[in-house]
């Protein structure tokens, strides 16, 4: 148990959609990074957000958008939902270089 | 940039078999160097890491170190499990002020270990 939660555990769109997924971290870590993993595929770095502001950003378009909250949990945010974001979603957070992984969001888009 | 290059699977073993799962990086400056291991239909554990050249990092029987002047983390075990199915993932985290601390990951290597 690394102490990282996400939700929802699983969730259905339909293309057009938008979605919000949720990210606890664990106690004492003020860095939150996402990633997205596609089947058969390695995680895909999104965003990272350190103390509220957005501190790294990967090849992501602008309708992938994230916030952190005051207590380091944070949202993911897609819109225009398309086929192709389909995949498994990863909240990390961290309070160093040491990342940990929440049990992440399994994303269907149909 | 900074990459990472891991050996592509997948690797199929016999139980009580050695592993080796070949991890080698290109980074500037001095990058933290991890190992997770993901289970089927599981998120990302952290399996052991290793922070500065020369350190051995190690978890449940598995090892990795840190080799500068190879650039490698490889990935071993003496005497795997079935139960040590999964996919193996290296990766790096930069270390130098200013850096956003993102992973850099490899592409994975699917291990199957047979009774």
């Amino acid at each position: 148990e690394t102490g990282v939660t996400q939700s929802p555990t699983h969730l259905i769109k339909t293309r057009g959609q938008q979605v919000t997924l949720r990210c606890s971290s664990q106690s004492g870590h003020n860095t939150v990074s996402w990633y997205q993993q596609a089947l058969g595929q390695g995680p895909q770095f999104i965003f990272q957000y350190y103390r509220e502001e957005e501190n790294g950003r990967g090849n992501f378009p602008p309708r992938f958008s994230g916030l952190q909250f005051p207590n380091y949990s944070s949202e993911l945010n897609v819109n225009a939902l398309e086929l192709d974001d389909s995949a498994l979603y990863l909240c990390a957070s961290s309070g160093d270089y040491e990342q940990y992984f929440g049990p992440g969001t399994r994303l269907t888009v149909t | 940039g900074n990459s990472v290059t891991q050996m592509e699977g997948p690797v199929t073993l016999s139980e009580e078999a050695f592993l080796t799962i070949n991890c080698t990086y290109t980074a500037t400056g001095y990058p933290s160097l991890f190992w997770y291991v993901q289970y089927p239909g599981e998120g990302l554990q952290l399996l052991l890491k290793a922070t500065k050249a020369d350190d051995k990092g190690s978890n449940k029987g598995f090892e990795a170190t840190y080799r500068k002047e190879t650039t490698s983390f490889h990935l071993e075990k003496g005497s795997v499990q079935v139960s040590d199915s999964a996919v193996y993932f290296c990766a790096l985290s930069g270390r130098n002020a200013g850096n956003n601390r993102k992973l850099i990951w490899g592409l994975g290597t699917s291990l199957a270990v047979n009774p």
